[in-house]
């Protein structure tokens, strides 16, 4: 019940831009799309969402497709501390306080 | 700095034994959660509480307790009926639906070990 779907993992070049591909096709029409990250045996941090419109801020970019099908998330210079697991989600509707995660995307950042 | 902050983050208990897990926000949110993570998983939902003195259970909730009589405070008891308690344990918060899309926060986790 993650509603969405990423793919396992991807490799980055570091100083290159990873964009990690996330699909939701069922999200609603006021569900907003989230990205958090996790690094090993941490907590999961927040990093951006948005809803249809592109969003940035200091940590990455937001591209959601005009369908609201598909979004990805930029990180325009990754770096080795970049290496973690990211998952995108969305809140299921009529359940607007649950967030369900998936397994998400280990990205790997390699020099 | 306002934050999540659980506590232990090792916590290692024998079998049979009911164990709690500390949860405190000085964040001022309304809502707060409990997520399991077993190793290369995603996070799955226990509980939540979307108000003081109020919580639904979540997806796993069998084998586990909560309360919610502050609003910074919202622990967590594994209890011996929880068949698999070993698992790393994350607490969130947010501010609540009266900012509809506010995200969730995090704290660091508990990673709890049941021998």
């Amino acid at each position: 019940d993650a509603k969405t779907t990423q793919p396992p993992s991807m490799d980055c070049a570091e100083g290159r831009a990873a964009n990690l591909p996330c699909n939701h096709s069922t999200i609603s029409g006021n569900e907003y799309v989230y990205w958090y990250r996790q690094i090993h045996s941490q907590g999961p941090q927040y990093i951006i969402h948005g809803l249809k419109n592109n969003e940035t801020n200091e940590m990455a970019s937001l591209i959601i497709t005009e369908d609201r099908k598909s979004s990805t998330l930029i990180l325009p210079h990754a770096t080795l501390r970049d290496t973690a697991v990211y998952y995108c989600i969305v809140r299921v509707r009529g359940n607007f306080n649950k967030f369900y995660f998936g397994s998400g995307t280990k990205l790997n950042v390699k020099p | 700095d306002g934050g999540i902050t659980q506590s232990p983050k090792y916590l290692f208990r024998k079998e049979g034994q009911n164990v709690t897990l500390s949860c405190e926000q000085n964040l001022n949110h309304d809502a707060m959660y409990w997520y399991r993570q077993d190793p290369g998983q995603g996070l799955r939902l226990i509980y939540y509480s979307q108000i003081v003195n109020d919580f639904q259970k979540g997806d796993i909730a069998e084998g586990y307790s909560v309360s919610r009589e502050k609003k910074e405070s919202f622990p967590l008891t594994v209890t011996s009926a929880q068949k698999n308690p070993t698992a790393f344990y994350l607490c969130a918060s947010r501010v609540g639906e009266t900012l509809y899309n506010s995200p969730l926060h995090f704290g660091n986790g508990t990673r709890l070990t049941v021998t």
